[in-house]
């Protein structure tokens, strides 16, 4: 199975701050790469697909980038909605994997 | 508007069985498949296994083959999970999300999450 690796496990930050999550994958998996968000007791949410596509209604201060093994999702100017946990996940062959999460914490 | 609706809150115990329940409505039932999702108290997204809609394939994820069956009743939009020989670190919300049939695509709509306990 494909491997995904999330960096760093968490983070603390401010309102309007600019943060990055990356995601590593074990083996190249084009852009076949998600990013979820999740808040406590709530169902994950697509926000970015195919690497870079924003999910429809996600505010575009989301965005992602990357291709092959490495992967990055930006937050451009923190609100304080944006604060949860947030995962990548590969679709590029089964097991889909997730990455362990990035908990974004208010500092 | 696409919604997965899926069944209530379960407790079993150990070496029971559980089958949770996802409900379809606002898209064609037969033109995506299921993905089965679980996460454990305070832990990540561990994907348990797909199924078509379309033609009943499935993928179950290799740790859980010979525990879960995946199911779907095109008549109601309706998938199933059942999974059997349940032990303690079974327990999870559980969730079903809409997947591809045919093409890669990420998971754009999920249900709301069944937890299931299991406790003696």
């Amino acid at each position: 199975a494909i491997r995904m690796t999330q960096s760093p496990s968490s983070l603390s930050a401010s309102t309007g701050d600019r943060v990055t999550i990356t995601c590593r994958a074990s083996q190249g998996i084009s852009s076949y790469l998600a990013w979820y968000q999740q808040k406590p007791g709530k169902a994950p949410k697509l926000l970015i697909y195919a690497a870079s596509t924003l999910q429809s209604g996600v505010p575009s201060r989301f965005s992602g980038s990357g291709s092959g093994t490495d992967f990055t999702l930006t937050i451009s100017c923190l609100q304080s909605e944006d604060f949860a946990t947030y995962y990548c996940q590969q679709y590029y062959s089964y097991p889909c994997t997730f990455g362990q999460g990035t908990k974004l914490e208010i500092k | 508007q696409v919604q997965l609706v899926q069944s209530g809150a379960e407790v079993k115990k150990p070496g029971a069985s559980v089958k949770v329940s996802c409900k379809a409505s606002g898209y064609t039932f037969t033109s995506y498949g299921i993905s089965w999702v679980r996460q454990a108290p305070g832990q990540g997204l561990e994907w348990m296994g797909w199924i078509s809609a379309y033609n009943g394939n499935t993928n179950y994820a290799q740790k859980l083959q010979g525990r879960v069956t995946m199911t779907t009743d095109t008549s109601t939009s309706t998938a199933y999970m059942e999974l059997r020989s349940l032990r303690s670190d079974d327990t999870a919300v559980y969730y079903c999300a809409r997947d591809q049939v045919d093409t890669a695509m990420a998971f754009d709509y999920w249900g709301q999450g069944t937890l299931v306990t299991v406790s003696s």
